[in-house]
């Protein structure tokens, strides 16, 4: 079956610093991913659709100057989360578009800390 | 916009014994998928199970089922023999079937919490 993975899976950073994620598709190509946010005991909060090769396309209120994301390659996409401030910590999850479905594939999840 | 409801924030269950998880969605559109996805305490979001808006049938996956009402717009996830692995949080969730956009985006339910009773 399709996998898609994070890296990295849990992460601690400092107010004020950036932060990169990675979502790769392990054994096939995904032209459409997707990143979502997700506050304990609360639903997947899509954030952004990503096409490889073009813009990501945000969600009305979700800041694309902090939450910079790029689909440089058909198994490769990152979120930045820039400047990250303690209201920024949550998990975060990718998934990755497939098959005869147009199923969603979705990654481990990355837990983010900001102290 | 389709919304997606899930009435049940929890639900309990014991093992070995039949539940079902409700769902109502809401869409004027007449082909789609609904799914019902499982997240464990790992948070790794697994699917259940799949059903097309133009197939009759409920679709059926082992020990999982639905009952999908297309136009009362209802779609539940019945588990049978359940057993301690099933103890997650559900999401059912919608998708048109086809996507002007070409995003192909899910809308999820809040979920539904479910607990196994040994």
């Amino acid at each position: 079956g399709a996998v898609v993975s994070q890296h990295p899976s849990w992460v601690i950073c400092k107010s004020g610093t950036s932060v990169k994620i990675e979502c790769r598709s392990l054994d096939f190509q995904a032209t459409t991913m997707f990143w979502y946010r997700q506050f304990p005991k609360q639903s997947l909060m899509l954030m952004a659709t990503s096409n490889e090769g073009s813009k990501a396309t945000y969600e009305q209120g979700v800041e694309k100057d902090k939450f910079l994301i790029n689909h440089a390659s058909l198994t490769l996409s990152t979120l930045t989360v820039t400047s990250a401030h303690p209201e920024d910590s949550s998990f975060y999850i990718c998934s990755a578009r497939e098959g005869p479905y147009n199923e969603q594939f979705f990654g481990p999840g990355t837990r983010l800390t900001v102290l | 916009a389709q919304t997606v409801t899930q009435s049940q924030p929890e639900m309990s269950v014991q093992e070995a014994e039949t539940v079902t998880l409700s769902c109502t969605y809401d869409t004027s559109e007449s082909d789609y998928y609904l799914f019902w996805y499982k997240q464990p305490p790992s948070r790794q979001m697994i699917l259940v199970i799949r059903q097309e808006a133009y197939k009759q049938q409920n679709a059926t996956e082992n020990r999982f089922s639905v009952n999908f009402q297309k136009a009362a717009k209802s779609f539940s996830l019945k588990i049978s023999d359940s057993q301690l692995g099933d103890a997650a949080m559900y999401f059912c969730a919608y998708r048109d079937l086809y996507s002007g956009a070409g995003s192909y985006q899910l809308t999820f339910g809040k979920g539904t919490k479910l607990s196994v009773i040994p």
